[in-house]
Parts: structure tokens; sequence; C-alpha cells
């Protein structure tokens, strides 16, 4: 499997402003997925990063919130914008390549803390 | 739309010992993908081992092996012969056959404490 490297790992941010995390995978990958992992709870899918198109988001996430862009087959970034403290969250990166038969694999994610 | 309902919040085994991790999971569909995902404190999600819904026979991976009713829509987890190393978050997953949404659909999560 590929490696993904999330940056940043963590960060304490300000409620109000926003925070951009950037995911890199080391090769050519079909997939891009963002999940969110708040406080003692399971993975929630945000939205598919569509390369050179937009987002598809889940019920409940909208662009406006949580903007992403997918430049290339190897690169993501997700922003989490005017930021609450019910935003502290984990944010994981994963990503597959487009055979079926393929496993997901993950960034180690990022621990955000808005304060 | 599927869900994945792990009903132990926590368990906890003696080092050496086996120690099965339940998970259930609802679905319309007939072919589909199971996991089991490690995370441990890195937050580092680790795949542990998957089962084809077509597939009959039981997955295995070295000293993690699965128990696949489909009937009963049941996906239990086994792990023989503990070790430190397997403290952890264990997540169950479940993901569609269809290419193009191939989104992974998370149970709540297992802590598992291994005692020395």
């Amino acid at each position: 499997s590929a490696v993904i490297s999330q940056k940043p790992s963590r960060d304490i941010c300000q409620r109000g402003t926003s925070l951009t995390i950037q995911c890199q995978v080391d090769s050519q990958v079909t997939m891009m997925f963002w999940y969110r992992q708040q406080p003692g709870q399971s993975l929630t899918l945000i939205a598919t990063a569509n390369q050179g198109s937009e987002a598809t988001y889940e019920s409940g996430f909208v662009i406006d919130k949580f903007p992403i862009s997918r430049p290339n087959l190897t690169f993501s970034t997700l922003t989490v914008s005017n930021m609450s403290p019910e935003d502290s969250s984990i944010y994981l990166c994963s990503a597959k390549t487009g055979t079926l038969n393929t496993e997901a694999f993950f960034g180690q994610g990022t621990r955000l803390t808005v304060v | 739309a599927q869900t994945v309902t792990q009903s132990q919040p926590e368990m906890s085994v003696q080092e050496a010992e086996t120690v099965t991790l339940s998970c259930t999971y609802d679905t319309s569909e007939s072919d589909y993908y199971l996991f089991w995902y490690k995370q441990p404190p890195s937050r580092q999600m680790i795949l542990v081992i998957r089962q084809e819904a077509y597939k009959q026979q039981n997955a295995t991976e070295n000293r993690f092996s699965v128990n696949f009713q489909k009937a009963a829509k049941s996906f239990s987890l086994k792990i023989s012969d503990s070790q430190l190393g397997d403290a952890a978050m264990y997540f169950c997953a479940y993901r569609s056959p269809n290419f193009g949404n191939e989104k992974l659909t998370f149970g709540t999560g297992t802590r598992l404490t291994i005692i020395p």
C-alpha cells in the first residue's frame, strides 16, 4: 500500500479561524476521502475528493464549511472554516486505487483543537 | 443505508489468551466487503483483515481470523495469542461493491486492553 503524509499532525486554533490540512500520497491514487473522528467516536466520512471536479459531500457536511481541493492524483486539502469548539476532532485522509479489490489506507490524522 | 454495530465498547484479555470482538451490520446488498481496522494511540488506521461477502471461507491473517456469518450479518474478529501490541481501538467497517461508491461505513469501535 502507498504511504499518506498528513500535515499538520496537530494544531490548536482560535474559534472563527480556518485551518487547511494537507494530504500527500506517495503514488497516484484514484480515490481520496476525508473522514472526521470526534472525540471518543467512530469515523464519519465528510466527502470524497474528486480530481479535477468538486468534491462529493456526505449528508450533514457542506462545501462552505469544509472546502476540499484535489488538484492532482496524489494531493488533496481539507479546510475547516470558521471553526468552533464543536469542530475539535481528528481529521483523517484516506486513499485507494480504483480497483474494487483493494483496500483503503489512511494517513496518521490531524488532531484539531478549537479554543 | 448500511449500518455497522459494535456492541462491545471495551474488552480486555490476558496476554497470550484469545479474544473475540463482535460486529453486526445491516445491508440490502448481496455482495460487499467487510474490514477490521486497528487504531493504536498513534491514530494511524491499520487494516487487520478483510472479507469478501461472496467468499464462504473465513479470512485469516496470522493470529487474526474472522467468523463471517452472512445470513446473520455477523462479522466477528478473533485474536489468538494476544500480545501487548494488540492493544488499540478496533473498528469494523463495511464497503459497498459498487465502483465509485467505495466509502467505508464504520462501527463505533471496541477498545481492547491487553493485561500483562
